[in-house]
């Protein structure tokens, strides 16, 4: 059964500041992996979706990575702004199955 | 990209009435639709899945007489929560997937969700 974690459960970092979120996955067969943004109250916004064959994923300042043979995923952020603020949920898909989420990483991004 | 909407964003109702809440999958045909619930602070879970003219897969411990799904077409799955109480209150997300390119691969796209409260 696929388990995601993420880690760390909060974040709090100064404007401006790169950082990174992790996200790991004990079945490695997966299809691909998402990253989602959650703002409070809201429902999930896709940032970045990698294929299994893929490494990464860019978007504007965000970059994505996927290692499957380790179980493990990044979210790269670039010169975080406020507005960044938000819970940033993984999900890993291994096909004709239900997303698996992680729990998610709370961001607060300080003016 | 592909759009997913929910109707209602938010309701609220008197303990003992049902609530229907739709979703659709606007510029795309889904294959599958996904229900979720969130409580505060916490991940989705998944309450159950959804295919195009046959009956829901309920995950463990969601009662399926109480949170009734209807998937009648490819763009279209609603779920009614019969006999609210207090307790039902929450959000709700569903999410449509669409097929990718490669065998197997799916993406979903996720509705605004809905925020359910039971007085």
């Amino acid at each position: 059964k696929q388990e995601v974690t993420q880690i760390p459960a909060a974040l709090s970092v100064p404007e401006g500041e790169n950082l990174v979120l992790n996200c790991s996955f004990t079945d490695s067969a997966i299809y691909n992996l998402q990253w989602f943004r959650q703002d409070p109250g809201k429902g999930l916004t896709s940032l970045l979706l990698i294929q299994s064959s893929q490494r990464e994923q860019t978007s504007g300042r965000l970059n994505a990575s996927l290692d499957k043979s380790s179980g493990r995923s990044t979210l790269y952020i670039a010169a975080s702004q406020p507005g960044d603020s938000a819970t940033y949920l993984c999900a890993a898909y291994s096909g004709n199955t239900p997303l698996v989420f992680g729990k998610g990483t709370r961001l607060s991004v300080i003016a | 990209g592909a759009v997913v909407s929910q109707h209602p964003s938010w309701v609220i109702c008197k303990s003992g009435t049902s609530v229907k809440i739709e979703c659709r999958s606007l510029d795309f045909q889904a294959t599958t639709m996904f229900w979720y619930r969130q409580f505060p602070k916490q991940s989705l879970m998944l309450m159950a899945t959804s295919n195009e003219g046959s009956k829901a897969t309920y995950e463990q411990g969601v009662e399926k007489d109480k949170f009734l799904i209807n998937h009648a077409s490819l763009t279209l799955s609603t779920l009614t929560v019969t006999s609210a109480h207090p307790e039902d209150s929450s959000f709700y997300i569903c999410s449509a997937g669409r097929r990718g390119a490669v065998l197997g691969d799916n993406e979903q796209f996720f509705g605004p969700g809905t925020r359910l409260t039971v007085l």
